[in-house]
């Protein structure tokens, strides 16, 4: 099985800022397998980014993910006060999926 | 639109029995995957299992295998998350997610949750 690391645990920003989230495979994964979500409190996840690096439907163009093999980023390029949340990376190899414990983006 | 809809919030005793349901509308139900995904208090996402409705072809994690039981029912469009006999260790919320369709793996489509509390 997979395990995907994501660093850091906690990233404290403020609006305006960039935000970089790493997500490290313990083995190489399959770029259009790998999937990148956001949680808000009390809320179920939503999807951002599919295929490492391909945006959802109505994703902000702020959000961009990049990577390959083990090593995947999603950047937000200017924070908005919605984009505070966690963010999960995830992904499906021999036909189990795994995810990343998850980032807490807060608000410095 | 595209939903799924998630049974409703379960407490529960411990060895208790239970099956929680994802019906999906809007969409063929039976051409895509449903999986079913664990969020505990305060933790984060855990891939449970995946199920084809089509055929009911399903995978679970090693985690999970033998812990608990999904199933579909295609005439209904319903997939199932089911317990024989829970434990405090299952209280958690419990998602169903449909796998989108094309070359990406991805989830596009998620279910509000179910909340299941098991306590004596």
């Amino acid at each position: 099985e997979i395990v995907l690391t994501q660093s850091p645990d906690t990233l404290s920003l403020s609006p305006g800022e960039r935000a970089t989230l790493s997500c490290r495979a313990s083995q190489s994964v399959t770029s259009n397998y790998l999937a990148w979500y956001q949680q808000k409190p009390g809320q179920a996840p939503r999807l951002l980014i599919a295929g490492a690096s391909s945006r959802a439907t109505g994703i902000p163009d702020r959000f961009s993910g990049s990577g390959s093999g083990s090593d995947f980023t999603l950047t937000i390029s200017r924070l908005e006060p919605e984009d505070f949340a966690v963010y999960y990376c995830q992904q499906y190899s021999a036909w189990t999926g795994t995810f990343g414990q998850g980032t807490k983006l807060e608000i410095k | 639109e595209v939903q799924l809809v998630q049974s409703g919030a379960e407490v529960k005793k411990p060895g208790e029995s239970l099956k929680i349901s994802c019906k999906g509308s809007g969409y063929s139900f039976i051409n895509y995957w449903i999986a079913w995904v664990r969020q505990m208090p305060g933790k984060g996402l855990e891939w449970m299992g995946i199920i084809y409705p089509g055929n009911s072809d399903t995978r679970y994690s090693p985690s999970f295998q033998g812990q608990v039981t999904i199933s579909a029912d295609k005439s209904i469009s319903t997939a199932y998350l089911q317990w024989n006999n829970l434990e405090a260790s299952d209280t958690a919320m419990y998602y169903c997610a449909r796998r989108g369709s094309g070359n990406y793996f991805l989830l596009d489509v998620w279910g509000k949750g179910t909340t299941v509390t098991v306590s004596s």
